[in-house]
C-alpha cells in the first residue's frame, strides 16, 4: 500500500532557530500534500495544501511566512517552521494523496518542542 | 458547507463487545468518507473508505462501515473489541478541492 514517511518524528529546537520537517511518499506520485497541525486531544487542523511546483495554499490564519513549505517534486513537500517559538510546538502531520478518491496518506507525524 | 461531526469523544466498551463509532456528515454532493485510526504520537492509518459502489464498507482490522445517505451517516462499526483497538478515530470527509474535513475524533476505550 501507499506509504508517507515523515521525518524527524521528534525534535528539539531553541527558540528563534527554525526547524525542517520532510514528507515524502514513497511508492506513488502524489499531486498533493498536505500539512496539519494536531493539538493535544484534539483534531487535525489543516494548515496549507501544496501542489507540485505550484505556490501552497495557506489556510485561514496560518502565517505563511512563519511555515514555510515547499513541493519540489511530485514525492517530497517540506514544511520549515522559520523562528520557531514555543508556542510552535505542537504535533506536525503531512498527508499525500493522489486524488480524492484514492485516499490520503498519512505520515507519522513529528513532535516538535521548543525550548 | 461541508462538515463531519462524531458523537461522542469518547466511547468506552468492554473487550469483546460491539463497538459503535457515529458519524454523520453534511455534504452537497455525493461525499468521500473515510475512518482513520490514530495511536499515540502517530499519524493517522486509514481503515476504510467510501467512494462509490456497495455501501457496507470492510476495513482493516475487522472494522466496516455503512454509508447511509438518507441518513446522512457513516457509522464505524466492529463486532468485538480487541484491547489494541483502544486508539483515537475520526471520520473525515473529501471536500472539493482535494481536502479533508475531519470530525472532532472519538477516544475508543476497550475494558478488559
Amino acid at each position: 500500500g501507499a506509504v508517507v514517511s515523515q521525518h524527524p518524528s521528534r525534535v528539539i529546537c531553541k527558540s528563534g532557530t527554525s526547524v525542517k520537517i520532510e514528507c515524502r511518499s514513497l511508492d506513488f506520485q502524489a499531486t498533493t500534500m498536505f500539512w496539519y497541525r494536531q493539538f493535544p486531544k484534539q483534531s487535525l487542523m489543516l494548515m496549507a495544501t501544496s501542489n507540485e511546483g505550484s505556490k501552497a495554499t495557506y489556510e485561514q490564519g496560518v502565517e505563511k511566512d512563519k511555515f514555510l513549505i515547499n513541493h519540489a517534486s511530485l514525492t517530497l513537500s517540506t514544511l520549515t517552521v522559520t523562528s520557531a517559538h514555543p508556542e510552535d510546538s505542537s504535533f506536525y502531520i503531512c498527508s499525500a494523496s493522489a486524488g480524492t478518491k484514492n485516499g490520503y496518506t498519512f505520515g507519522s507525524g513529528t513532535r516538535l518542542t521548543v525550548v | 458547507a461541508q462538515s463531519v461531526t462524531q458523537l461522542g469523544s469518547h466511547v468506552s466498551v468492554s473487550e469483546g463487545a460491539l463497538v459503535l463509532l457515529r458519524c454523520n456528515y453534511s455534504s452537497s454532493v455525493p461525499p468521500y468518507l473515510f475512518w482513520y485510526v490514530q495511536y499515540p504520537n502517530q499519524g493517522l492509518q486509514l481503515l476504510l473508505k467510501y467512494t462509490t459502489g456497495a455501501t457496507l464498507v470492510k476495513g482493516i482490522n475487522g472494522f466496516e462501515a455503512e454509508f447511509k445517505k438518507s441518513e446522512t451517516s457513516f457509522h464505524l462499526t466492529k463486532p468485538s473489541a480487541h484491547m489494541s483497538d483502544a486508539a483515537e478515530y475520526f471520520c473525515a470527509l473529501g471536500e472539493y478541492g482535494n481536502k479533508l474535513v475531519f470530525g472532532a475524533g472519538t477516544i475508543l476505550r476497550v475494558k478488559s
